[in-house]
Order: structure tokens, then C-alpha cells, then sequence
């Protein structure tokens, strides 16, 4: 199975900091890795697919980058509405995968 | 647009329980439905999935739950079931149906539905 590594678990940050949050994959996986971000109590939302398709209605502060097996999830102005847990995800064979998630806090 | 799960609940370890994802608004025949779970405060872990009825609605599954854990689907009443047997004190968690699209390179999920929380204990 292809593991995906993200760093770091946690992180505090304030409003309008830029926020990066890494995900590595135990394998290549070409561009296929999305972002998905949950909030307590609620299913987990797509933020990005194909490492850098923003999905529709996706505020344009969010971007997704890179190939194989580094990936970033980059918040560029952290909105109070961001403070969540963001995990990405491998489709790119069986089993599909999820990295460990990475908790954004208030600072 | 919407999944909605059902059928969770207290099941004691080693009965079976089976969960519900009854899909509107969308073609439902269309998509590949997969079912995602979450243990209590910890991450997601892909449960399995069942494909489109125009790829033959075939089933794939995670080492974890092959041969406990069975997805079917009505086509007709846009239902999808996970039957869960032989059930684990480790099978604990929020139950998600997840509908599947697809970006140019791979698919991704779309659609979640709200979970249904599953626990296994005496």
C-alpha cells in the first residue's frame, strides 16, 4: 500500500499567515492526490484534486502543488473559517490511502 | 445533491450490522460509491468501494475488512449497503458513504454524506 506522510500533524498559525502543509507519498503517484479539509463533527470537504484542481466554490487563498511524491497544500492568508484538520488522499492504487492529517490552531 | 447514511448503532463484537447510503438529487447509477471511516479522534481509512453499474458494479475493499466487510448497491432505489460481519472492537467509528468523481488524472471524493457511527462492545 502507498503510505502518505504529512507534516506537520499540528501547527498553530494566526490570522493571515501563510500556511504550508506537506504530504509525501511512499510511492509515485503521478498527480493523483487531493486535499480535503474537516471540521469537527462534519464530513471532510474536497479542496483540491489532481494535486492542483481547485474544486468549485473553493476560496482561491487554497492552492495544491507538486507531483510523485511530494505534494504542499498552501493557505496563503489563513482565515478564521481555515482553523481545521486538512488530510490528503491517494487514488492512484489500491488500497486508496490517507495521510495522518495535519490540525491548524489558533495561535 | 445528498448521501445520507443509516443503520449504526451499538453491535456487540462478532455480530453483523448493515449500513445504508440512500442517494438523491444525482443519477446515482452513474458514480462509484465508496465508504470511508473514522475511528474516534484519529484520521480517515478507505473501507471499500463498488463501481458504477456501467463498470460492472464491481467491489474493491481494504486488507482491514476483505472478507468481513461486503458493498452492494440497488441501482433502482439509488441505495448502497455495506454489510459488516464478524464485527471488532477496532471497527469502532463514523461510517461515511462517499460518492466518487473524476479530475483529469484520478478520481476524488465529491460527496460525503454525514456518517453513521458504529460501535463495537459488550
Amino acid at each position: 500500500a502507498i503510505q502518505l506522510t504529512q507534516s506537520p500533524s499540528s501547527l498553530s498559525a494566526s490570522v493571515g499567515d501563510r500556511v504550508t502543509i506537506t504530504c509525501r507519498a511512499s510511492l509515485g503517484i503521478s498527480s493523483g492526490l487531493a486535499w480535503y479539509q474537516q471540521k469537527p463533527g462534519r464530513p471532510p470537504k474536497v479542496l483540491v484534486y489532481d494535486a492542483s484542481t481547485l474544486q468549485n466554490g473553493v476560496p482561491s487563498r487554497f492552492s495544491g502543488s507538486g507531483s510523485g511524491t511530494a505534494f504542499t497544500l498552501t493557505i496563503s492568508s489563513l482565515q478564521p473559517e481555515d482553523f481545521a484538520t486538512y488530510f490528503c488522499q491517494q487514488f492512484d492504487s489500491f488500497p486508496v490511502t490517507f495521510g495522518g492529517g495535519t490540525k491548524v490552531e489558533i495561535k | 445533491v445528498q448521501l445520507v447514511e443509516s443503520g449504526g448503532g451499538l453491535v456487540q463484537p462478532g455480530r453483523s450490522v448493515r449500513l445504508s447510503c440512500t442517494a438523491s438529487g444525482f443519477t446515482f447509477g452513474d458514480y462509484n460509491v465508496n465508504w470511508v471511516r473514522q475511528a474516534p479522534g484519529k484520521g480517515l481509512e478507505w473501507v471499500g468501494l463498488i463501481r458504477s453499474l456501467g463498470f460492472g458494479g464491481t467491489t474493491e475493499y481494504a486488507a482491514t475488512v476483505k472478507g468481513r466487510f461486503s458493498i452492494s448497491r440497488d441501482g433502482s432505489h439509488g441505495i448502497a449497503y455495506l454489510q459488516m460481519n464478524s464485527l471488532k472492537a477496532e471497527d469502532t467509528g463514523k461510517y461515511y458513504c462517499v460518492r466518487e468523481d473524476y479530475g483529469a488524472y484520478s478520481p476524488y471524493f465529491d460527496l460525503w454524506g454525514q456518517g453513521t457511527l458504529v460501535t463495537v462492545s459488550s
